[in-house]
Parts: structure tokens; C-alpha cells; sequence
């Protein structure tokens, strides 16, 4: 069954020190991984997807496909990254489905 | 300003009422989705359509409805039959063939 597991609700760090948002992926196929983000009082926005191997702001994420992994790291977190971040897993198809996570709630403190 | 609207923002049933949310968008996608938001559950399919008069069932349809018969629109109906139906509805849209989903601000149903 394909599924994505979140395993913390809460993720409290203070500014400056590195962050990472832990995702893990079930699925039999060639998955392609998304993170979201949802900050307060905003519309859920895509921020990045493995495929692009890019750095959005300062966040990246590595798909490890041994561990069936997807974390979402940045290495040094600001007060803006407060936000929720759901990671989300597309099967095979290109249907647009996407399986989301539970979700986890970053706190950046000053 | 392209983008995808959903309304009303807010909104109050009783129990046994059924219910309409809307969901616009004028971004010319094809693809448009249903998703349930639940604190700690995450996101969750209701129904998604690909094309103009087609849609599929995703993991919780039950106790919900939706019908597209124009490709701006997808609205769903909350029915009576739908056992917890409090809950933050997300409408989202995208090009066929891709996965990357853009969504609306959402719709806050209460059922008193």
C-alpha cells in the first residue's frame, strides 16, 4: 500500500540551528516525492519536488530510495520557516494523485 | 489574477442538511481535486477529475458527491450520509500529466 509517514507532529529548534523534517515513503514503484508548506493564513504551496534537485529557500531534500526516505533539511533555520510542511508521494501515472503525510508543524524560536 | 477560488469560507450545516462547496479556477487546468484536511491526519482524497465530464472516487468519497461539467468548476457536495463531516475542505487544480498541485485557500465546514 502506498503511504508517507511523518513522524513528528511538532519540530521546535531555535533560530540559526540546522532542521530536519523527517519523511518516510512505502510504495513498490519509482515514487516521485514533494514537499508542501502551508504558512499562516496562506494557501498550501508546493516548495519543492525531488526531481529538480533544487534548493528553494535554503531547504533541500534528498530522496534515499535504500531507506525510502525523503527528509527535508536546511541547515540553518530562520523565524520565517515557521510553518506546517506536509510531504507528499505520487505513484506511477502521472495522475496528479498525491498521498500526503500527516503533516509537521515547524517552530523556529528566536 | 489567475488562481483558484473557493467558497464560502466559512460554513455552518445542520446536521441532516446537505451541502455545496465551490471550487473555481481560471488557471486552464485540466485536473482538479478534493482533499480533506484534518489536524493530524493530513491530506486526504475525496475526488479527483482529469477531464470534463469524468471523475474517480479517491480514499474517503463516501458521503460525498461532485460533478464537472465545466473545466473552470468541481463542486462538492457534502451529503447528509457523510458521518464527520467538520472539517477544512482543500480544492486544487492541476495540468494533466503533472503532479505538482496548486491549491485554493480552503473551506471550513461546521456541522452543528
Amino acid at each position: 500500500a502506498q503511504r508517507v509517514t511523518q513522524p513528528e507532529k511538532l519540530l521546535s529548534v531555535f533560530k540559526g540551528a540546522p532542521v530536519e523534517l523527517k519523511c518516510n515513503y512505502s510504495y513498490s514503484g519509482s515514487p516521485e516525492l514533494f514537499w508542501y508548506v502551508q504558512y499562516s493564513r496562506q494557501r498550501l504551496q508546493l516548495l519543492l519536488r525531488h526531481i529538480s534537485r533544487e534548493s528553494i529557500k535554503g531547504f533541500t531534500a534528498d530522496l534515499n530510495k535504500g531507506e525510502t526516505s525523503f527528509h527535508l533539511k536546511k541547515p540553518f533555520a530562520q523565524e520565517e520557516d515557521s510553518a506546517m510542511y506536509y510531504c507528499a508521494l505520487s505513484g506511477s501515472g502521472n495522475t496528479g494523485k498525491l498521498i500526503f503525510g500527516q503533516g509537521t508543524t515547524l517552530q523556529v524560536k528566536p | 489574477d489567475g488562481g483558484i477560488t473557493q467558497s464560502p469560507k466559512y460554513l455552518f450545516r445542520k446536521e441532516g442538511q446537505n451541502v455545496t462547496l465551490s471550487c473555481e479556477q481560471n488557471l486552464n487546468h485540466d485536473a482538479m481535486y478534493w482533499y480533506r484536511q484534518d489536524p493530524g491526519q493530513g491530506l486526504r482524497l475525496i475526488y479527483y477529475s482529469q477531464i470534463v465530464n469524468d471523475f474517480q472516487k479517491g480514499d474517503i468519497a463516501e458521503g460525498y458527491s461532485v460533478s464537472r461539467e465545466k473545466k473552470e468548476s468541481f463542486p462538492l457536495t457534502v451529503t447528509s450520509a457523510q458521518k464527520n463531516p467538520t472539517a477544512f475542505y482543500l480544492c486544487a487544480s492541476s495540468i494533466t500529466g503533472a503532479n505538482v498541485l496548486t491549491f485554493g485557500a480552503g473551506s471550513r465546514l461546521t456541522v452543528l
